[in-house]
């Protein structure tokens, strides 16, 4: 089935710095998503990404799908202590919602 | 606005028993996703709904798995009976109609474990 890879798999910065992670995945995607997960909570949408090569901002966020269609990048500029959590990509293939998730990119942040 | 709103947000229970967790959609989505949680498997879509009728149920791990919607606003995941291995955070999303990929909308989940 289908699978999605996310790199790094955690991360330790310092605040201020600048982060990047991806997703990539053996098949091609219609839709890209990030989410963030906080301890005890559900995911929660960031970015969502809908054509090929799309570049999007959300305030600190900025997140691109991938040309090929199979991978799709977060950035978040300037870190602060409250960016700690899980980030997920997910990707549909368009056939009604259907959403695959990645493995995960657990950020923590140093004061 | 009112999220997703799950029921109970903690469960614990003996192998052997039923489990009947609850959701709450967001009001006007007609999308409804059940998914679970665990260290080991990640997110995984168990199944979902469109307009209250179940329409892929291909992720429900075995029969022990029941999930009905009977109406706009309610939805129940049941497992009966319960075991170890069940142990998960199990998550409901909601998202709207339109155009194809609406976003969907998480539940704080239900952290369950079987005893």
């Amino acid at each position: 089935g289908q699978q999605l890879n996310q790199s790094p798999q955690s991360m330790f910065i310092q605040e201020g710095e600048d982060v990047s992670m991806n997703c990539t995945s053996s098949s091609i995607f219609n839709t890209w998503l990030w989410y963030k997960q906080d301890p005890g909570e559900g995911p929660v949408l960031l970015i969502a990404l809908y054509k090929a090569g799309e570049l999007t901002s959300n305030g600190r966020l900025t997140a691109q799908f991938g040309i090929t269609r199979k991978d799709s990048f977060l950035n978040i500029s300037a870190s602060i202590p409250s960016d700690v959590g899980i980030y997920f990509c997910a990707g549909d293939t368009g056939g009604g919602n259907k959403l695959t998730f990645g493995t995960g990119t657990q950020l923590k942040v140093e004061l | 606005d009112a999220g997703v709103i799950q029921s109970p947000r903690h469960e614990v229970t003996e192998m052997g028993q039923e489990v009947t967790l609850r959701c709450k959609p967001i009001s006007g989505h007609d999308y409804l996703f059940w998914y679970r949680q665990t260290m080991m498997r990640g997110l995984e879509l168990l199944i979902y709904f469109n307009n209250n009728v179940p329409i892929d149920d291909s992720g429900m791990p075995e029969d022990r798995f029941s999930a009905k919607m009977p109406n706009a606003s309610f939805s129940t995941l049941k497992i009966q009976p319960s075991e170890p291995r069940d142990s998960a955070v199990y998550f409901c999303a909601s998202s709207p109609l339109g155009t194809d990929n609406q976003p969907q909308h998480f539940g704080d989940g239900t952290r369950l474990s079987i005893l």
